[in-house]
């Protein structure tokens, strides 16, 4: 596609259960990030792979997340057991260049976690 | 550790008015420095950026110059308009790793 699409757009769901976020970066992109925003904070980094691979998961916040991506392509982001405050927004991002080579980052619009 | 400081909002302005939005930050080494913006209903994009002291990142009306002595990089432009209504981020890139502000919500009245 076009852009960095994320779905669903948004997702509502119940304390305890577990989610999956999904992200079709852009074909090509070797690089892909998960980033999360919570309400009035700053983006936070999560993970990031480079291929298929993920180099640098510092920023997943618990054991209950973990991501994957396959192909060099899609990447999930599953959240077990989710918490209040897991709710956020989740941000994916792709690029043509490995992290740290002055890259530009391309944004999906992100979804929307809302956990009750 | 590095970090992010921009101006709290949101920001309301009437159109034609002058915009600025801080941004200063907190680094070991030479970062790069950027600026996102997030229109309704879609992804970040990058809008500017400046890779070292005294460079000025320029787009779409939008200037940012990066200064070392004050950590700086504030967001300006002359004369906004309402299609400039979003969501403004300062980040900070080091060693591979984007640091992102909090964000700047800007809403410009016609």
């Amino acid at each position: 596609g076009a852009g960095v699409s994320q779905s669903p757009s948004n997702k509502v769901t119940e304390k305890g259960k577990d989610v999956e976020l999904r992200c079709d970066p852009i074909s090509g992109h070797t690089a892909l990030y998960w980033y999360r925003q919570r309400l009035g904070q700053g983006l936070e980094f999560l993970i990031y792979f480079q291929g298929n691979s993920a180099p640098d998961k510092s920023g997943l916040p618990s054991d209950r997340f973990s991501a994957e991506r396959t192909g060099e392509s899609v990447s999930t982001l599953t959240i077990q057991r989710t918490q209040q405050e897991d709710s956020a927004v989740y941000l994916c991002a792709s690029s043509l260049a490995p992290r740290g080579t002055n890259e530009k980052l391309f944004f999906g619009s992100g979804t929307q976690l809302s956990v009750l | 550790g590095n970090s992010v400081t921009q101006m709290e909002g949101p920001v309301t302005l009437s159109e034609e008015a002058f915009l600025t939005i801080n941004c200063t930050y907190t680094a070991t080494g030479y970062p790069s420095l950027f600026w996102y913006v997030q229109y309704p209903g879609e992804g970040l994009q990058l809008l500017l950026k400046a890779t070292k002291a005294d460079d000025k990142g320029s787009n779409k009306g939008f200037e940012a110059t990066y200064r070392k002595e004050t950590t700086s990089f504030h967001l300006e432009k002359g004369s906004v308009q309402v299609s400039d209504s979003a969501v403004y981020f300062c980040a900070l890139g080091s060693q591979g790793n984007l640091i992102f502000g909090k964000g700047t919500k800007l809403s410009v009245k016609p």
